[in-house]
């Protein structure tokens, strides 16, 4: 079984720039959750999606952060425009619905420098 | 709110010694906790979960007991290896009892195992 995809691996930008992350989930996870893990700490979840519908995103910046997930599959995470304290990595997990649902699968993440 | 509290890194051992890390929570509900482990370079694991009180997670020989009297969820191996060096992160999800399964980590501990 394919685990949860992200890409990029690796951006660096400039401050006030834009960025975009990409995400695909395992094959059949309804729910998909985009966390910001800062260096030294947790991550924080931004956002997570039920299929196509935002369940939480009472964390997201809404000012500068953006994230859809059109068709319940794959998702795309934005900032714009980025701040040097928007440093870090941004992991996407995935989980199944039912009894299962407790239990998340991390992507590999993508690891964003803000100059 | 509800938090995750786990001891301070880093922890250094020699191989085959007795491993303990210390994670408390605070929670309204019943929540369901988890260890998740980071290689270097990897993405997020779980490595065991426990969903009620008094309920033992366990995998790779590692364990750990939901102790709902003490609010607390240590981390324990009886004899690590080399290849058990990462990042030890503690969470909760579902304390809350809302619609969202976010996840609250805490903020890691890195465990350093020399041969």
């Amino acid at each position: 079984e394919a685990g949860v995809a992200q890409s990029p691996r690796y951006k660096i930008i400039e401050k006030r720039q834009s960025v975009a992350f990409w995400c695909n989930p395992i094959s059949g996870h309804a729910t998909l959750y985009w966390y910001q893990q800062i260096l030294g700490q947790g991550p924080k979840l931004l956002i997570q999606f039920q299929n196509n519908g935002v369940v939480d995103d009472s964390q997201l910046p809404k000012d500068r952060f953006s994230a859809e997930r059109l068709k319940g599959v794959d998702s795309t995470l934005k900032i714009q425009p980025a701040k040097l304290e928007d440093s870090a990595v941004y992991l996407c997990a995935s989980s199944p619905l039912g009894t299962k649902a407790d239990t998340q699968y991390f992507g590999p993440g993508t690891r964003l420098t803000v100059l | 709110g509800d938090s995750v509290t786990q001891m301070e890194g880093p922890v250094t051992l020699s191989e085959e010694a007795f491993l303990t890390i210390n994670c408390t929570y605070t929670a309204t509900g019943y929540p369901s906790l988890f260890w998740y482990v980071q290689y270097p370079g990897e993405g997020l694991q779980l490595l065991l979960k426990a969903t009620k009180a008094d309920d033992k997670g366990s995998n790779k020989g590692f364990e750990a007991t939901y102790r709902k009297e003490t609010t607390s969820f240590h981390l324990e191996k009886g004899s690590v290896q080399v290849s058990d060096s990462a990042v030890y992160f503690c969470a909760l999800t579902g304390g809350y009892g809302g619609a969202t399964n976010k996840l609250i980590f805490g903020t890691g501990t890195l465990l350093a195992v020399q041969p």
